[in-house]
Protein backbone atom coordinates (compact mmCIF):
# COMPACT_ATOMS: atom_id res chain seq x y z
CA UNK A 1 0.00 0.00 0.00
CA UNK A 2 1.15 3.49 -0.51
CA UNK A 3 3.44 4.87 2.79
CA UNK A 4 4.51 8.19 3.59
CA UNK A 5 7.32 8.73 5.42
CA UNK A 6 7.55 11.80 7.72
CA UNK A 7 11.06 13.01 9.56
CA UNK A 8 11.89 13.99 12.19
CA UNK A 9 9.24 12.45 14.55
CA UNK A 10 10.07 14.37 17.44
CA UNK A 11 11.96 17.67 17.60
CA UNK A 12 12.99 20.12 19.99
CA UNK A 13 14.31 23.86 19.43
CA UNK A 14 15.01 27.45 20.60
CA UNK A 15 12.79 30.27 19.78
CA UNK A 16 14.04 31.75 16.88
CA UNK A 17 15.54 29.05 15.31
CA UNK A 18 14.41 27.13 12.01
CA UNK A 19 13.10 23.61 11.82
CA UNK A 20 12.43 21.61 8.50
CA UNK A 21 9.98 18.49 8.71
CA UNK A 22 10.38 16.34 5.71
CA UNK A 23 7.69 14.37 4.39
CA UNK A 24 8.26 11.08 1.65
CA UNK A 25 6.25 9.03 -0.45
CA UNK A 26 8.03 5.89 -0.50
CA UNK A 27 6.45 3.63 -3.17
CA UNK A 28 4.09 5.88 -5.29
CA UNK A 29 4.51 9.49 -7.13
CA UNK A 30 2.85 11.93 -5.22
CA UNK A 31 2.30 15.05 -7.00
CA UNK A 32 0.22 16.93 -4.24
CA UNK A 33 1.00 16.54 -0.62
CA UNK A 34 -0.84 18.41 2.45
CA UNK A 35 0.45 19.69 5.79
CA UNK A 36 -1.63 19.86 8.57
CA UNK A 37 -1.54 20.95 12.12
CA UNK A 38 -3.26 19.76 15.06
CA UNK A 39 -3.63 22.05 18.33
CA UNK A 40 -4.46 19.92 21.45
CA UNK A 41 -7.79 18.19 21.55
CA UNK A 42 -8.49 20.17 18.31
CA UNK A 43 -9.32 18.54 14.38
CA UNK A 44 -6.61 18.01 11.96
CA UNK A 45 -6.73 21.99 10.66
CA UNK A 46 -5.38 22.23 6.44
CA UNK A 47 -2.19 24.52 6.72
CA UNK A 48 -1.75 23.85 2.47
CA UNK A 49 -1.50 22.24 -0.16
CA UNK A 50 2.12 21.76 -1.16
CA UNK A 51 2.21 21.09 -5.65
CA UNK A 52 5.08 19.87 -7.27
CA UNK A 53 6.96 22.29 -9.30
CA UNK A 54 4.92 25.34 -7.92
CA UNK A 55 3.86 27.20 -5.47
CA UNK A 56 2.37 25.49 -2.23
CA UNK A 57 -1.35 26.71 -1.49
CA UNK A 58 -2.10 28.42 1.99
CA UNK A 59 -5.58 27.95 4.07
CA UNK A 60 -6.26 31.59 5.09
CA UNK A 61 -4.41 32.51 7.97
CA UNK A 62 -1.60 30.51 7.51
CA UNK A 63 1.33 32.30 6.99
CA UNK A 64 3.28 31.52 4.39
CA UNK A 65 6.78 33.22 4.80
CA UNK A 66 6.91 31.48 8.51
CA UNK A 67 6.04 28.13 7.16
CA UNK A 68 7.96 27.95 4.38
CA UNK A 69 6.78 24.29 2.05
CA UNK A 70 9.18 23.14 -0.94
CA UNK A 71 7.98 20.46 -3.17
CA UNK A 72 11.35 19.64 -5.17
CA UNK A 73 10.35 16.11 -6.34
CA UNK A 74 7.44 13.93 -6.68
CA UNK A 75 8.97 12.25 -3.81
CA UNK A 76 9.53 14.97 -1.21
CA UNK A 77 7.94 17.71 0.42
CA UNK A 78 9.25 19.54 3.27
CA UNK A 79 7.54 22.21 5.83
CA UNK A 80 10.18 24.79 7.38
CA UNK A 81 9.28 26.93 10.33
CA UNK A 82 11.12 29.66 10.54
CA UNK A 83 11.73 31.87 13.08
CA UNK A 84 10.03 29.25 15.36
CA UNK A 85 8.18 30.57 18.64
CA UNK A 86 6.59 28.55 21.55
CA UNK A 87 3.60 29.23 19.86
CA UNK A 88 4.20 27.21 16.89
CA UNK A 89 4.74 24.36 18.99
CA UNK A 90 2.38 21.41 18.11
CA UNK A 91 1.94 18.50 16.13
CA UNK A 92 2.54 18.52 12.40
CA UNK A 93 1.53 15.85 9.99
CA UNK A 94 1.94 15.43 6.05
CA UNK A 95 -0.31 13.70 3.65
CA UNK A 96 0.15 12.53 -0.17
CA UNK A 97 -2.43 10.85 -2.19
CA UNK A 98 -1.75 7.76 -4.49
CA UNK A 99 -3.52 7.96 -7.35
CA UNK A 100 -6.08 5.71 -8.27
CA UNK A 101 -6.93 4.98 -4.55
CA UNK A 102 -10.32 5.34 -2.75
CA UNK A 103 -8.65 6.06 1.01
CA UNK A 104 -8.85 9.69 0.64
CA UNK A 105 -4.85 9.77 1.38
CA UNK A 106 -2.30 8.27 3.40
CA UNK A 107 -1.05 10.32 6.51
CA UNK A 108 2.79 10.70 7.54
CA UNK A 109 3.41 9.58 11.22
CA UNK A 110 3.13 13.43 12.36
CA UNK A 111 6.26 15.55 13.76
CA UNK A 112 6.10 16.53 17.14
CA UNK A 113 7.10 20.33 17.48
CA UNK A 114 8.31 21.88 20.36
CA UNK A 115 9.60 25.12 20.73
CA UNK A 116 11.49 26.36 23.68
CA UNK B 1 -16.71 27.33 10.56
CA UNK B 2 -16.50 24.13 11.49
CA UNK B 3 -18.39 21.88 8.78
CA UNK B 4 -17.41 18.46 9.87
CA UNK B 5 -18.11 17.80 13.74
CA UNK B 6 -18.14 15.31 16.06
CA UNK B 7 -20.06 16.99 19.05
CA UNK B 8 -18.54 13.61 21.45
CA UNK B 9 -14.88 14.17 22.52
CA UNK B 10 -14.68 10.76 23.92
CA UNK B 11 -16.80 7.41 24.28
CA UNK B 12 -16.38 4.88 27.02
CA UNK B 13 -17.14 1.26 25.98
CA UNK B 14 -17.29 -2.68 27.36
CA UNK B 15 -15.37 -4.85 25.29
CA UNK B 16 -17.72 -6.94 23.11
CA UNK B 17 -19.74 -3.89 23.18
CA UNK B 18 -20.82 -1.84 20.17
CA UNK B 19 -19.09 1.25 20.09
CA UNK B 20 -21.23 3.96 18.10
CA UNK B 21 -19.49 7.09 16.68
CA UNK B 22 -21.18 10.61 15.28
CA UNK B 23 -20.49 12.89 13.01
CA UNK B 24 -22.48 15.84 11.36
CA UNK B 25 -21.49 17.87 8.62
CA UNK B 26 -23.07 20.94 6.99
CA UNK B 27 -22.18 21.42 3.47
CA UNK B 28 -24.15 19.51 0.92
CA UNK B 29 -21.55 19.21 -1.58
CA UNK B 30 -19.18 16.65 0.35
CA UNK B 31 -19.22 13.71 -1.70
CA UNK B 32 -17.49 11.27 0.46
CA UNK B 33 -16.60 10.33 3.31
CA UNK B 34 -14.09 8.54 5.47
CA UNK B 35 -13.02 7.72 9.25
CA UNK B 36 -9.39 7.71 10.45
CA UNK B 37 -8.30 6.46 13.26
CA UNK B 38 -5.47 8.05 15.38
CA UNK B 39 -3.01 6.73 18.31
CA UNK B 40 -1.27 9.24 19.98
CA UNK B 41 1.97 10.77 18.22
CA UNK B 42 1.02 8.79 15.14
CA UNK B 43 -0.12 9.84 12.03
CA UNK B 44 -4.04 9.15 11.30
CA UNK B 45 -4.79 5.48 9.55
CA UNK B 46 -7.68 4.98 7.11
CA UNK B 47 -10.18 2.89 8.57
CA UNK B 48 -13.09 3.05 6.49
CA UNK B 49 -15.02 5.31 4.13
CA UNK B 50 -18.41 5.97 1.71
CA UNK B 51 -19.65 7.78 -0.94
CA UNK B 52 -22.73 9.49 -0.72
CA UNK B 53 -24.56 7.38 -3.38
CA UNK B 54 -24.42 4.90 -0.51
CA UNK B 55 -25.74 4.38 2.74
CA UNK B 56 -23.80 1.84 4.52
CA UNK B 57 -20.40 0.36 3.82
CA UNK B 58 -19.16 -2.54 5.85
CA UNK B 59 -15.85 -3.98 6.25
CA UNK B 60 -15.22 -6.56 9.01
CA UNK B 61 -16.02 -5.69 12.74
CA UNK B 62 -17.14 -1.90 10.41
CA UNK B 63 -19.80 -0.18 9.17
CA UNK B 64 -20.22 3.39 8.16
CA UNK B 65 -23.58 4.46 7.51
CA UNK B 66 -24.56 7.53 5.85
CA UNK B 67 -28.08 9.86 6.46
CA UNK B 68 -27.69 12.24 3.96
CA UNK B 69 -30.98 14.15 4.85
CA UNK B 70 -29.81 14.38 8.04
CA UNK B 71 -26.28 15.15 7.34
CA UNK B 72 -25.18 12.56 9.78
CA UNK B 73 -22.79 9.75 9.70
CA UNK B 74 -21.91 7.14 12.12
CA UNK B 75 -19.24 4.30 12.61
CA UNK B 76 -19.88 1.20 14.24
CA UNK B 77 -17.41 -1.17 15.91
CA UNK B 78 -19.08 -4.23 16.68
CA UNK B 79 -17.82 -6.08 19.02
CA UNK B 80 -15.30 -3.57 20.54
CA UNK B 81 -11.79 -4.51 21.43
CA UNK B 82 -9.43 -2.85 23.25
CA UNK B 83 -7.10 -2.61 20.48
CA UNK B 84 -9.88 0.29 18.87
CA UNK B 85 -8.98 2.42 21.92
CA UNK B 86 -7.88 5.07 20.00
CA UNK B 87 -9.18 8.46 18.80
CA UNK B 88 -11.48 8.66 15.48
CA UNK B 89 -11.57 11.48 12.91
CA UNK B 90 -14.31 11.68 10.21
CA UNK B 91 -13.48 13.49 7.34
CA UNK B 92 -15.65 14.64 3.97
CA UNK B 93 -14.15 15.64 0.70
CA UNK B 94 -16.01 18.22 -1.62
CA UNK B 95 -17.52 16.65 -4.60
CA UNK B 96 -15.49 19.69 -6.73
CA UNK B 97 -12.24 19.33 -5.10
CA UNK B 98 -11.20 16.33 -4.21
CA UNK B 99 -7.66 16.75 -2.99
CA UNK B 100 -9.23 18.58 0.12
CA UNK B 101 -10.66 17.16 3.24
CA UNK B 102 -12.63 18.05 6.26
CA UNK B 103 -11.69 17.06 9.49
CA UNK B 104 -14.08 16.85 12.37
CA UNK B 105 -12.53 17.40 15.69
CA UNK B 106 -12.35 13.59 16.92
CA UNK B 107 -13.98 11.44 19.32
CA UNK B 108 -11.76 9.62 21.83
CA UNK B 109 -12.94 6.17 21.87
CA UNK B 110 -12.06 3.88 25.56
CA UNK B 111 -12.58 0.02 24.95
CA UNK B 112 -12.34 -1.53 28.34
CA UNK B 113 -11.21 -4.91 28.57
Amino acid sequence: GAVVSQHPSRVICKSGTSVKIECRSLDFQATTMFWYRQFPKKSLMLMATSNEGSKATYEQGVEKDKFLINHASLTLSTLTVTSAHPEDSSFYICSASAQGTEYGYTFGSGTRLTVV
Amino acid sequence: DQQVKQNSPSLSVQEGRISILNCDYTNSMFDYFLWYKKYPAEGPTFLISISSIKDKNEDGRFTVFLNKSAKHLSLHIVPSQPGDSAVYFCAARLLYNFNKFYFGSGTKLNVKP
